[in-house]
């Protein structure tokens, strides 16, 4: 399968527990993103990496949320502290941007959803 | 970015042809619309992306008219395994690309 994997699928914590994250995107993109995703609401942005950078970061993305793409291939989200309102579906996303196409769209994997008791 | 709007839900039968119109007045001349589709516990999948009039694909038609203040997403005689949620985004094809989904349309076929 050469589409995005994350890892795990599932994960259930307690509240105050740190809990990480991982995305393998397509191997030849070089950017990649992350969302959250609520029950019922559509995917809302976190952050963006092009290569190993992390270019862009919403509002959302509390000083309890790390971001990490150390060598610009695989990248981990990292929860510190975590809260019950940080429930969510966690989605990776990556997108070629070395084609030179305008229409290079972004390739979602199954998400992390993380649930926090 | 400008500010899609589209129904939240429709309902269809097998076999029908479903359209899904959005709206998008404030579309700015670089914007490009863009249709992902969202099953259950699964990521957003991208169906298709047109900058004005006409893109047809294996999937989907986009339908979008000259003024491209809208358009329309043309799925063909539809099964229950199209039953999901469409979102309509505009997109600038930047290198950031920022993607901002609304609440989407849920969309539920019946036998």
């Amino acid at each position: 399968d050469t589409g995005v994997s994350q890892n795990p699928r599932h994960k259930i914590t307690k509240r105050g527990q740190n809990v990480t994250f991982r995305c393998d995107p397509i191997s030849e993109h070089n950017r990649l993103y992350w969302y959250r995703q609520t029950l019922g609401q559509g995917p809302e942005f976190l952050t963006y990496f092009q290569n190993e950078a992390q270019l862009e970061k919403s509002r959302l993305l509390s000083d309890r949320f790390s971001a990490e793409r150390p060598k610009g291939s695989f990248s981990t989200l990292e929860i510190q502290r975590t809260e019950q309102g940080d429930s969510a579906m966690y989605l990776c996303a990556s997108r070629d941007g070395l084609a030179g196409k305008p229409t290079d769209t972004q390739y979602f994997g199954p998400g992390t959803r993380l649930t926090v008791l | 970015l400008a500010k899609t709007t589209q129904p939240i839900s429709m309902d269809s039968y097998e076999g029908q042809e479903v359209n899904i119109t959005c709206s998008h007045n404030n579309i700015a001349t670089n914007d490009y619309i863009t249709w992902y589709q969202q099953f259950p516990s699964q990521g957003p999948r991208f169906i298709i992306q047109g900058y004005k009039t006409k893109v047809t694909n294996e999937v989907a038609s986009l339908f979008i008219p000259a003024d491209r203040k809208s358009s329309t997403l043309s799925l063909p005689r539809v099964s229950l395994s199209d039953t999901a949620v469409y979102y309509c985004l505009v997109v600038i094809n930047t290198g950031f690309q920022k993607l901002v989904f609304g609440t989407g349309t849920r969309l539920l076929v019946s036998p």
